[in-house]
């Protein structure tokens, strides 16, 4: 089954540095999310890229998308001590709208 | 403020009793989900409601029940028969089935019921 996976698991940086993630997938999609999830909370939706789009900006939040490589990426500019949390990438399946899958996500602390 | 509230937030059980967790949304949204979560692994969907009196498995479904009797309120009751209870409970809903791509319409999540189990 297809699952999104993200690059790196963790990822430790200083407060004013950007934080690059990636996200990996196996099958067609129609779209892809991003979520962050602070800790012991749930889920908040970032932003979405759709298939036909290779980038998207929203504030600080610069997404890609590979649809040829299947692969996404998401960058946080001028990172702040509050931007401290996991953040998982999301797809659906092209071929079956039953679900979202969610990967496993990278937890990013940004050191004040 | 619209939202979806999950209770309790922390919850304690004995092995072999069956526990229910409560989930409420005041969003109007005809779509409501569960998530499991695991350390260092996504969420994983157990149930799913498209619609009022309708519900559908999900991926680990074993050892679990769910009811839609209300629009607002899509209960998770944890059975004995959940073989590794222990874990991080998300509620989610979305305005529409298979809306949830869309960027009016993405998944909003509740704050979580972690269920430790004995």
């Amino acid at each position: 089954s297809q699952q999104g996976e993200e690059d790196p698991q963790a990822l430790s940086i200083q407060e004013g540095e950007n934080a690059t993630m990636n996200c990996s997938y196996k099958t067609s999609i129609n779209n892809l999310q991003w979520y962050r999830q602070n800790s012991g909370r749930g889920l908040v939706h970032l932003i979405l890229i759709r298939s036909n789009e290779r980038e998207k900006h929203s504030g600080r939040l610069r997404v890609t998308l590979d649809t040829s490589k299947k692969s996404s990426s998401l960058l946080i500019t001028a990172s702040r001590a509050a931007d401290t949390a996991s953040y998982f990438c999301a797809t659906d399946d092209k071929t079956s709208y039953d679900k979202v899958i969610f990967g496993p996500g990278t937890s990013l602390s940004v050191i004040p | 403020d619209g939202g979806i509230t999950q209770s309790p937030k922390y919850l304690f059980r004995k092995e072999g009793q069956n526990v229910t967790l409560s989930c409420e949304q005041n969003l109007n949204h005809d779509a409501m989900y569960w998530y499991r979560q695991d350390p260092g692994q996504g969420l994983r969907l157990i149930y799913y409601s498209q619609i009022v009196n309708d519900f559908q498995k999900g991926d680990i479904a074993e050892g679990y029940s769910v009811s839609r009797e209300k629009k607002e309120s899509f209960p998770l009751t944890v059975t004995s028969a959940q073989k590794n209870p222990t874990a991080f409970y998300l509620c989610a809903s979305s305005i529409e089935w298979r809306q949830y791509f869309s960027e009016d319409s993405p998944l909003h999540f509740g704050n979580g019921t972690r269920l430790t189990v004995t």
